[in-house]
């Protein structure tokens, strides 16, 4: 069976530090792969997806980045973390046209 | 513009009554609907989901109605149970496509013992 796993589950950073979330799937191959973010009271914003290695999309400009060095792993980064990038990042994977599969999540609070 | 949204933003029920969760949408594109439960500090779990060439979908105690002409589609959950309560998110796709998803901003419901 697949598994999502993400890591690490909190985060607490410094404002001006850089950020590294890591997300591997098990179980499939060639997933789509994305990251999402959901801000305080908010709903569930797509940041990135990817169809492939080295393979990625933003939907969002922002302070943040993506990198696939793995058919299984998705990489969330940022050189330097904003107050306003606080919030709780989901990793999520599927097959095509399928419904999506989440992470646990990271809570990522920066002060 | 937000393509989904949850105009609810919580609802409060007493167990075993009847929970509704609403939801709109305003892009005519999307053929395919989702509602996702998520409980704190935890991910989102698929619940159930509905094709635009149906109008109503039903799993055990859930049930979703699609009504197109109106842009709106509902979650049922009947008997509701606490374990019920959770924070869903509606959400919403084309192409008939269940991974390219406008999620709507989620309503949290509690259900009362």
């Amino acid at each position: 069976s697949q598994t999502i796993h993400q890591w690490p589950a909190t985060l607490v950073q410094p404002v001006g530090s850089p950020l590294s979330l890591e997300c591997t799937v098990e179980g499939t191959s060639n997933p789509n792969l994305y990251w999402y973010r959901q801000a305080a009271g908010r709903g569930l914003q797509l940041l990135f997806y990817s169809v492939g290695i080295g393979q990625i999309s933003s939907e969002v400009p922002q302070n943040l980045s993506a990198s696939r060095p793995q058919d299984r792993q998705f990489i969330l980064s940022s050189k330097k973390l904003l107050l306003s990038d606080s919030g709780f990042y989901l990793c999520a994977w599927s097959v095509v046209n399928e419904k999506l599969f989440f992470g646990s999540g990271t809570q990522l609070s920066v002060l | 513009d937000q393509q989904v949204k949850q105009n609810s933003p919580s609802l409060s029920v007493q167990e075993g009554r009847i929970s509704i969760l609403n939801c709109d949408y305003t892009n005519s594109m999307f053929d395919y609907f989702l509602w996702y439960k998520k409980y704190p500090a935890e991910g989102p779990t698929f619940l159930i989901s509905i094709s635009s060439i149906k109008d109503k979908n039903e799993d055990g105690r859930f049930t979703v109605f699609l009504n197109k002409s109106a842009k709106h589609l509902s979650l049922h959950i009947v008997p509701s149970q606490p374990g019920d309560s959770a924070v869903y998110f509606c959400a919403a796709s084309v192409n008939n496509a269940g991974n390219m998803l406008t999620f709507g901003g989620g309503t949290r419901l509690m259900v009362k013992p």
